[in-house]
């Protein structure tokens, strides 16, 4: 059975911080693993990794993929209190000819002033 | 670019009626939309993959005569609760992609909160 687990579950820091969010994942036919931050609404898209040890960046924000050991994390400097939202890893994944995200529960986080 | 629009964003109503959200992508052509669904601090559950001019495919587990999709033009996916009961509250998100079968990422509605009492 294809598994996403994210982790802390939350996390709460002070403005300034650095914060790591990890994500593990077992699926069959891995292809990307996507990164989102959700707010109150729909999730917005944050980083697609398809390749292995490669660093992406943005702004204060970046993430990196390792496909040996099954792993991504998302690493987010200086936080700032518009971080505060759950952020969602997916993996997708190809079955039967098409692709499918399988979203993780998230990790919950809360920047403090 | 690539906005995706979702009908309508709170809906509460009584035990039996019958939903429907529609998911319209704004500025594309969305040759592929998702329809999830997630519970309170839970994560977001694929429920159906929807192809324009196609049958939806449906996720193990969910009910295709319970949530009937529609996907009848390149720019408008709809999902209808049937008979809707109490334990079909939930938040519906439906996302959409540019292309069939694409590795590429998929662009979220805000989501529509069904409360059914």
């Amino acid at each position: 059975e294809d598994k996403v687990v994210q982790s802390p579950l939350s996390l709460v820091v002070h403005e300034g911080d650095t914060v790591t969010l990890n994500c593990s994942y077992e699926v069959t036919n891995f292809r990307s693993l996507l990164w989102y931050k959700q707010e109150k609404k729909a999730p917005t898209f944050l980083f697609m990794l398809t390749s292995s040890g490669i660093e992406k960046k943005s702004g204060r924000l970046s993430s990196i993929l390792d496909k040996k050991e099954l792993f991504s994390i998302l690493n987010i400097t200086a936080t700032q209190t518009g971080d505060s939202a759950i952020y969602l890893c997916a993996p997708i994944l190809s079955t039967s000819g098409t692709y499918k995200y399988i979203f993780g529960t998230g990790t919950r986080l809360k920047v403090l002033a | 670019g690539a906005v995706v629009s979702q009908h309508p964003s709170w809906v509460i109503c009584k035990s039996g009626t019958s939903v429907k959200i529609e998911c319209r992508s704004l500025d594309f052509q969305a040759t592929t939309m998702f329809w999830y669904r997630q519970f309170p601090k839970q994560s977001l559950m694929l429920m159906a993959t929807s192809n324009e001019g196609s049958k939806a495919t449906y996720e193990q587990g969910v009910e295709k005569d319970k949530f009937l999709i529609n996907h009848a033009s390149l720019t408008l996916s709809t999902l209808t609760v049937t008979s809707a009961h109490p334990e079909d509250s939930s938040f519906y998100i439906c996302s959409a992609s540019t292309r069939r079968n694409s590795n590429q990422p998929q662009h979220f509605g805000d989501g529509t909160r069904l409360s059914i009492l």
